[in-house]
């Protein structure tokens, strides 16, 4: 099993570009999500979700699309990149259903720098 | 907003010592967990103590939970270079925040040889 693999890792943006980091896991899980990371600021959750056709908002939502069509796959959009958005995005996924989020799988991150 | 605060920001000790952190929350949870994060690396799951746990062992690690306090404790017992790294706590809420695990800031911890 490769767990959560995302891509790419780095990327280097200007300011009004958009793009999609790509998250995928191969364990099946039902609960996914994207969380940025900031020093000083620990980790906030941007979107999440709870099985295939279901996604919702986080502590830190604005700026950002996510869509979940598979349950395997969780892309997170940036339409219009900002500078605020420089970040590293960890996704992550859990076996639990609906209630008690469990465990969370960490990917490796994607390291975002916009310009 | 943050639910989990860590205490203290940074640690620093002699291999072999203890380490201790502490996680202080705000609001009722289901489960507490703790979380290490080596530099440059997604983080890894230690250990997960529920509501109605007290206390929690899995190898060097032990997990106290004080629901009264909202606070929990993480003992690393005869610490080595290996676990320097930043470690977290998360918790999730009850009722309708239960889908979301909340991360405090960390506490960076070094472990000198």
């Amino acid at each position: 099993n490769a767990g959560v693999t995302q891509t790419p890792k780095f990327q280097v943006l200007k300011t009004g570009q958009s793009m999609t980091l790509q998250c995928a896991q191969d364990m099946n899980h039902e609960y996914m999500s994207w969380y940025r990371q900031d020093p000083g600021m620990g980790l906030r959750l941007i979107h999440y979700s709870v099985g295939a056709g279901i996604t919702d908002q986080g502590e830190v939502p604005n700026g950002y699309n996510v869509s979940r069509s598979t349950t395997e796959d969780f892309p997170l959009r940036l339409l219009s990149a900002a500078p605020s958005q420089t970040s590293v995005y960890f996704c992550a996924s859990s076996y639990n259903r609906l209630r008690d989020t469990g465990e969370l799988f960490f990917g490796e991150g994607s390291r975002l720098t916009v310009l | 907003s943050q639910q989990g605060e860590e205490d203290p920001q940074a640690l620093s000790i002699q291999e072999g010592e203890n380490a201790t952190m502490n996680c202080s929350y705000k609001t009722s949870i289901n489960n507490l967990q703790w979380y290490r994060q080596n530099s440059g690396r997604g983080l890894v799951h230690l250990i997960l103590i529920r509501s109605n746990e007290r206390e929690k062992h899995s190898g060097r690690l032990r997990v106290t939970l004080d629901t009264s306090k909202k606070s929990s404790s993480l003992l690393i017992t005869a610490s080595r270079a290996a676990d320097t790294a930043s470690y977290f706590c998360a918790t999730d809420g009850t009722g309708a925040g239960s889908y979301q695990l909340t991360f405090g800031k960390g506490t960076k911890l070094s472990v000198i040889p």
